[in-house]
């Protein structure tokens, strides 16, 4: 079975400073991970994925992740907070290599960005 | 607009009732799945069609609930009998044929059975 932990219910930063959102995960094989964000009512939207090559990831808005295959962990990264950053932040994975294509998700982590 | 668009929105029944919500994918996406999402919690996934070919069906989905996509174009999702439990907001994601595992996800229905 796979899963997908977020620690932390909320992050609070304040803008300007660098900001991170924790994402650890547990597959059986290798790891197909993804971070999408939700702002109030509007759906998920897609920020960055890993899948293979590089383990640092760019993706929308600034926003960038690691890949850490020995820590089994995504953790996503901004260098400068925005306020507009402040949504609802989900990390999700799928395995590799199989004929699932089902996404697990966490339980996602509220970010606020104060002024 | 040319992303995922699910209707209704929103969706308020009587236990008991059935409901059925609809999704249309990003034209040319041949995938698309259903999600449901409860408050507190991330997305958990239900189903998943490939062109009209119902490949994965969670646990999660039970008896009372069915999944369509015809033509492999939109899809249904219906629920029977509908019970206080299942409210929720359901949501919709597609993704192109090959080269991109990223899944598009659409606005959502959220239901609430009184």
């Amino acid at each position: 079975a796979q899963s997908v932990a977020q620690p932390e219910d909320q992050v609070n930063v304040a803008e300007g400073n660098p900001l991170t959102v924790k994402c650890t995960y547990s597959v059986s094989g290798n790891p197909y991970l993804f971070w999408y964000v939700q702002y109030p009512n509007r759906g998920l939207q897609f920020l960055l994925k890993y899948i293979t090559g590089d383990n640092l990831v760019k993706g929308s808005y600034g926003f960038e992740a690691e890949f850490n295959k020995s820590q089994t962990s995504f953790h996503l990264k901004k260098p400068s907070a925005l306020v507009s950053d402040s949504a609802l932040y989900s990390c999700a994975v799928r395995v590799l290599d199989t004929g699932r294509r089902a996404l697990t998700f966490g339980s996602g982590t509220r970010l606020q960005v104060q002024p | 607009d040319t992303g995922v668009s699910q209707n209704p929105r929103h969706k308020i029944t009587k236990r008991g009732q059935n409901v059925t919500f609809r999704c249309d994918p990003i034209s040319e996406h041949n995938r698309l799945y259903w999600y449901r999402q409860t408050l507190g919690q991330g997305p958990e996934f239900l189903t998943y069609f490939q062109n009209e070919a119902q490949l994965e069906k969670s646990r999660l989905l039970s008896d009372r609930f069915s999944a369509e996509r015809p033509k492999g174009s939109f899809s249904t999702l219906e629920i029977q009998r509908t019970e206080q439990g299942d409210s929720a907001m359901y949501l919709c994601a597609s993704s192109p044929p090959q080269g991109s595992e990223t899944q598009y996800f659409g606005p959502g229905t959220r239901l609430l059975v009184l």
